[in-house]
């Protein structure tokens, strides 16, 4: 198993550009999420998924989308991008979110800087 | 809402030395904790996951509490080495499916 994958693993934007953050994971877990982690602030939950067609918002959700159109992929999108959003993102999953099953893990990480 | 503080924010010991680290949270409605390390400019790596029911978890030289009436988890890390030089990071998860996470331990292990 390749676990939680993460692309690209680096990108610079310029203010007012659009991309999507790919993550993808073949463990067949239900559950996926986002979170950005600052200095200092820690880690802060941006959109989760508790299964295919089914998101919601987290901590800090403004100025992201996302979808889950299959349970392996879960992409963000930024839609106009602002210096505020530098930062770097994780994408995590776990098998479910009760029993015993929901361990979380996470990827790599995509590190962002917006000029 | 859940605020989970741990300290010390930095923490250097010499080899060998068992390592202690603390984690403490507001609300004691949890459904699990858990501890992850990160070393400089990668991801978090699972290091042990605690149930709510359970007092505590093993996996070789670690061993995590969990006194969730006193809002406190402990993670020590017994006969230190160099390589447990990481950040070492406390996650809860109340209710609900958003783990609220600490600032982190950076642990320097001394050779």
């Amino acid at each position: 198993n390749a676990g939680v994958t993460q692309t690209p693993k680096f990108q610079v934007l310029k203010t007012g550009q659009s991309m999507t953050l790919q993550c993808a994971q073949d463990m067949n877990h239900e559950y996926m999420s986002w979170y950005r982690q600052d200095p200092g602030m820690g880690l802060r939950l941006i959109h989760y998924s508790v299964g295919a067609g089914i998101t919601d918002q987290g901590e800090v959700p403004n100025g992201y989308n996302v979808s889950r159109s299959t349970t392996e992929d879960f992409p963000l999108r930024l839609l106009s991008a602002a210096p505020s959003q530098t930062s770097v993102y994780f994408c995590a999953s776990s098998y479910s979110t009760a029993g015993i099953n929901n361990e979380q893990f996470f990827g790599p990480g995509t590190r962002l800087t917006v000029l | 809402k859940q605020e989970v503080t741990q300290i010390p924010a930095a923490l250097s010991v010499p080899e060998g030395e068992n390592l202690v680290l603390n984690c403490s949270f507001t609300d004691s409605a949890i459904y699990n904790l858990q501890w992850f390390r990160q070393d400089p400019g990668k991801g978090l790596t699972s290091l042990l996951l605690i149930q709510s029911s359970q007092r505590e978890q093993t996996s070789g030289r670690l061993n995590a509490s969990l006194d969730k009436s006193s809002g406190r988890s402990t993670l020590y890390i017994a006969a230190s080495q160099p390589g447990d030089s990481a950040t070492y990071l406390c996650a809860v998860r109340p209710n609900d499916y958003k783990l609220s996470f600490g600032a982190g331990t950076t642990v320097t292990v001394r050779a």
